[in-house]
């Protein structure tokens, strides 16, 4: 199993640029998010969506828009990038009808912005 | 509000040594605990869950250990090995919080390193 797949791994990008990070799972789970991972920071929720065509804001949206218009998918844009936006940007989803259970991560897109 | 933390930052063992790993929580709300690994340039990785009705739960090499009382949460590694270096977090859901990851939050992270 793939299980999620995030695209592209490295990213360099000049301040003011747009950019959208993929990702992509095959397990066909109704929840799916987006973190950035900080040094000292930990893990910070960007936005998720519980389902196909509903999306909602978590900690740190600004910045940032998403979209669902499929359960496999869940994309990721910086509409206008700032070098506050480097960082490792996870992707991670679940089922949504099982109350308790382990979110699944991709690997990870580091983006630079200069 | 309410977050999970971790007491040490980095902790050193030696290989073949068990290593405990701990993990302190304020909510007393959070009733789903999580414990991920995550290695050098890849993403977190699920260890082993447990639920706020039991308070030990055991994997392979691994044993989570909830304390309610004093809102401690415990990964033990047994026999570690230089594969189980990494950073370890663990992570606490509420349990008012809805279904899927919804109310999930992380620790910081604790380095693991392996000595020979």
């Amino acid at each position: 199993n793939a299980g999620v797949t995030q695209t592209p791994k490295f990213q360099v990008l000049k301040t003011g640029q747009s950019m959208t990070l993929q990702c992509a799972q095959d397990m066909n789970h109704e929840y799916m998010s987006w973190y950035r991972q900080d040094p000292g920071m930990g893990l910070r929720l960007i936005h998720y969506s519980v389902g196909a065509g509903i999306t909602d804001q978590g900690e740190v949206p600004n910045g940032y828009n998403v979209s669902r218009s499929t359960t496999e998918d869940f994309p990721l844009r910086l509409l206008s990038a700032a070098p506050s936006q480097t960082s490792v940007y996870f992707c991670a989803s679940s089922p949504f009808s099982s109350y308790n259970s382990p979110l699944h991560f991709g690997n990870g897109t580091r983006l630079t912005v200069t | 509000g309410e977050s999970v933390g971790l007491h040490l930052p980095t902790l050193s063992v030696q290989e073949g040594d068990n290593s405990i790993i701990n993990c302190a929580y304020s909510n007393s709300a959070s009733d789903y605990f999580i414990w991920y690994k995550q290695e050098s340039g890849k993403g977190p990785q699920f260890i082993i869950d447990i639920r706020s009705n039991m308070d030990k739960r055991q994997g392979q090499r691994v044993t989570v250990l909830l304390n309610k009382t004093v809102k401690h949460l415990s990964l033990q590694i047994a026999a570690t090995q230089p594969g189980d270096s990494a950073v370890y977090f663990c992570a606490e859901k509420e349990g008012y919080s809805g279904g899927g990851a919804d109310g999930l939050t992380f620790g910081k992270g604790t380095h693991l390193i392996i000595q020979p």
